[in-house]
C-alpha cells in the first residue's frame, strides 16, 4: 500500500497564481484533512472531510478550497496565492467514526513558496 | 475547547542521555492520546498511543503513560540515540463529537554524539 500520497513535493508560485495540491489515499479512510505547518506555529487545520461529498472548515480556511468527490482523493486549491501561504502542507487521513482512537496517517508534505 | 501543551524546545541532549518531553492536555471525557514523530523532510508518523487512563504506550524504546489525574502524557526514553533527533508532537482525539485531533506545537529534539 502507498498510504497517503501528496503531489507535488515542491512548488513555487507567484502572487496571484492558482494551483491545486493533490492528496490521495488507498486505505479506504473516511476522514481526510489538510494542515499547514509553519515555524513556531505547529500544525494548523485548514479543511477536513468526514466522507465523500462532505467537507468542513478548520482553523485557517481562508484562501483555500477543497472538495471530496471520491473517498480516495482530497485536493486543496489555492485560488489566488499570497506570500502568507508560503508553508509546508500536509494531508492526513484516518478511519474516523468507528475507530476514533485510530491515528492519523500523514503524507510527506508539499513545500510551497509564494513569491 | 480541547488543547494540548508541550514543553518548549529545542531539547538538546548527548547520546545515551535520558529524555523526557512533557505534555499536558485539556479535554472533556476520555480522549485518546498520541505521540507522533517527524523526521526532517518527512510527514508525521505515529510513535505510540494510549486510549484509556493508566494505559502505557511504547515503541522503539519510547514510553508514555496516560495519567488522567494529572491530565498528562509525558514522553520518555531511557537512552537516546542520534537517530532520535526529530520533532515530537503530542496529540489527542476526543472521545465524542467530531473526532478532530488537537495537536501540541511540537518539541524539537537534537541529540549530539
Amino acid at each position: 500500500n502507498a498510504g497517503v500520497t501528496q503531489t507535488p513535493k515542491f512548488q513555487v508560485l507567484k502572487t496571484g497564481q492558482s494551483m491545486t495540491l493533490q492528496c490521495a489515499q488507498d486505505m479506504n479512510h473516511e476522514y481526510m484533512s489538510w494542515y499547514r505547518q509553519d515555524p513556531g506555529m505547529g500544525l494548523r487545520l485548514i479543511h477536513y472531510s468526514v466522507g465523500a461529498g462532505i467537507t468542513d472548515q478548520g482553523e485557517v480556511p481562508n484562501g483555500y478550497n477543497v472538495s471530496r468527490s471520491t473517498t480516495e482523493d482530497f485536493p486543496l486549491r489555492l485560488l489566488s496565492a499570497a506570500p502568507s501561504q508560503t508553508s509546508v502542507y500536509f494531508c492526513a487521513s484516518s478511519p474516523q467514526g468507528v475507530h476514533y482512537n485510530s491515528p492519523l496517517h500523514f503524507g510527506n508534505g508539499t513545500r510551497l513558496t509564494v513569491t | 475547547g480541547d488543547s494540548v501543551t508541550q514543553m518548549e524546545g529545542p531539547v538538546t541532549l548527548s547520546e545515551e542521555a535520558f529524555l523526557t518531553i512533557n505534555c499536558t492536555y485539556t479535554a472533556t471525557g476520555y480522549p485518546s492520546l498520541f505521540w507522533y514523530v517527524q523526521y526532517p523532510g518527512e510527514g508525521l508518523q505515529l510513535l505510540l498511543k494510549a486510549t484509556k487512563a493508566d494505559d502505557k504506550g511504547s515503541n522503539k524504546g519510547f514510553e508514555a503513560t496516560y495519567r488522567k489525574e494529572t491530565t498528562s502524557f509525558h514522553l520518555e526514553k531511557g537512552s537516546v540515540q542520534v537517530s532520535d533527533s526529530a520533532v515530537y508532537f503530542c496529540a489527542l482525539t476526543p472521545s465524542g463529537g467530531s473526532y478532530i485531533p488537537t495537536f501540541g506545537r511540537g518539541t524539537s529534539l537534537i541529540v549530539h554524539p
